[in-house]
């Protein structure tokens, strides 16, 4: 199975900071990498698909990066909005694994 | 607008079996796959497998294989995921996703499913 690791595992930042989380693979999956945001109690909410193309009323401010083995997910400005766990998801071949998570904390 | 509507929470004892159903609507329910991810209290997100809702066709996780299983309505759009034998490391929220070319991008509300003795 493909492994994916996140890091940091908590970030904590402030509003209007630009703060970056990255994903490594463990071996290369090209550019078949998705971002998900989930806050407490609710589902995780779809962000990012193919690296770096952002899903439809995904605020701009998120942007994607990366191929082969490491990826970034950048949030340009923070928002209130945007305080939540992030997880990376592969989809290169099964079994699709997530990443165990950011926590993007208010410092 | 795109609807996953998950059932509701669950209390298993050790051994039995839980089916949780995942009715969609908004959308054409034959265009897409239905995955099912689960996430134990406190921890991350694993997924459990998914089906198409055009062929029926399905792929597992070695993890729950053999255990897991889901299966369609295709006249009533619900998908529904079956796991058996509960132990206690199952006790999870179990999300159906909206599903195309690997990438969930919808999810329903979750069901909780709790095994205890």
């Amino acid at each position: 199975d493909i492994q994916m690791t996140q890091s940091p595992s908590t970030l904590s930042a402030s509003i209007g900071d630009r703060v970056t989380i990255t994903c490594r693979a463990s071996q290369n999956i090209g550019s078949w990498l998705a971002w998900y945001q989930q806050k407490p109690g609710k589902a995780p909410k779809f962000l990012i698909y193919k690296a770096s193309s952002l899903d439809n009323g995904v605020p701009s401010r998120f942007s994607g990066s990366g191929s082969g083995t490491e990826f970034t997910l950048t949030i340009s400005s923070l928002q209130p909005d945007d305080f939540a766990t992030y997880y990376c998801q592969h989809y290169d071949s099964y079994p699709y694994t997530f990443g165990q998570g950011t926590t993007l904390e208010i410092k | 607008q795109v609807q996953l509507l998950q059932s509701g929470v669950e209390v298993k004892r050790p051994g039995t079996s839980v089916k949780v159903s995942c009715k969609a609507s908004g959308y054409t329910f034959r265009d897409y796959e239905i995955s099912w991810v689960r996430q134990a209290p406190g921890q991350g997100l694993e997924w459990l497998g998914w089906i198409s809702g055009f062929s029926g066709n399905t792929n597992y996780a070695q993890r729950v294989q053999g255990r897991f299983f889901v299966t369609t309505d295709i006249s009533t759009t619900t998908a529904y995921m079956e796991l058996r034998g509960l132990t206690s490391d199952d006790t999870a929220v179990y999300y159906c996703a909206r599903t195309r070319d690997g990438v969930h991008n919808f999810w329903g509300q979750g069901t909780l499913v709790i095994v205890s003795s």
